[in-house]
């Protein structure tokens, strides 16, 4: 397997614009999350799925973020409008099970988001 | 709210160096704590995982104990070499509909040739 699948790799966009980040996670994990990394806040979860549905996403700061997971091979970050404080590096995981004690998660090579 | 605290922030020793790293948190209801490994410019990957019930696991030169009662963990590193310098960063997991994966910011090690 290609592992987790993130694009962009690097973005670049204006105040105020729409951004998408995609995530394709590894065949077979039936759980999907997104994670934001700062210098100031380290990595912190933003929202997380089981089988497309949203489980828990109190770690989504505010109404311009949304998710989505149409199918179980991928999954959607939208930013609208932006702003120069989501620059940051969003990372997705994936992760066949979870709460068993034993789970781990795999993470793609994240997307570098700068907000000009 | 959990809390994970890693101690210290940055460490720079000389290559063929014992050493260890430090995680503390500040829940002890969790159902097991992980030591990742970061790249500059990549993604995590997970070097081991300690279930709540163990005490220890170990990986080639790496070891990584768990003290729950205590809130800490120790991620030790025999015979440091250069290709052992990144970010390691610790996080631990709730249980239940608690799920979630809490990190800490992490420590940069430099090992120096």
């Amino acid at each position: 397997d290609a592992g987790v699948i993130q694009s962009p790799r690097h973005e670049v966009t204006e105040m105020g614009q729409e951004v998408t980040l995609r995530c394709k996670p590894i065949s077979g994990h039936d759980y999907l999350f997104w994670y934001r990394q700062t210098m100031m806040r380290g990595l912190e979860l933003l929202i997380y799925f089981n089988n497309n549905v949203p489980i828990d996403d109190s770690g989504m700061p505010e109404d311009r973020f949304s998710a989505k997971m149409p199918n179980a091979s991928f999954s959607t970050l939208k930013i609208q409008p932006s702003e120069p404080r989501d620059s940051a590096v969003y990372f997705c995981a994936s992760s066949w099970v979870v709460g068993t004690g034993a789970d781990t998660q795999y993470f793609g090579p994240g997307t570098r988001l700068t907000v000009l | 709210k959990q809390e994970v605290t890693q101690i210290p922030a940055a460490l720079s020793v000389p290559e063929g160096e014992n050493l260890v790293l430090n995680c503390s948190f500040t829940d002890s209801a969790i159902y097991n704590l992980q030591w990742f490994r970061q790249d500059p410019g990549k993604g995590l990957t997970s070097l081991l995982l300690i279930q709540s019930s163990q005490r220890e696991q170990t990986s080639g030169r790496l070891n990584a104990s768990l003290d729950k009662s205590s809130g800490r963990s120790t991620l030790y590193i025999a015979a440091s070499q250069p290709g052992d310098s990144a970010t390691y960063l610790c996080a631990v997991s709730g249980r239940g509909s608690n799920y979630k994966l809490t990190f800490g910011k992490g420590t940069l090690l430099t090992v120096n040739p």
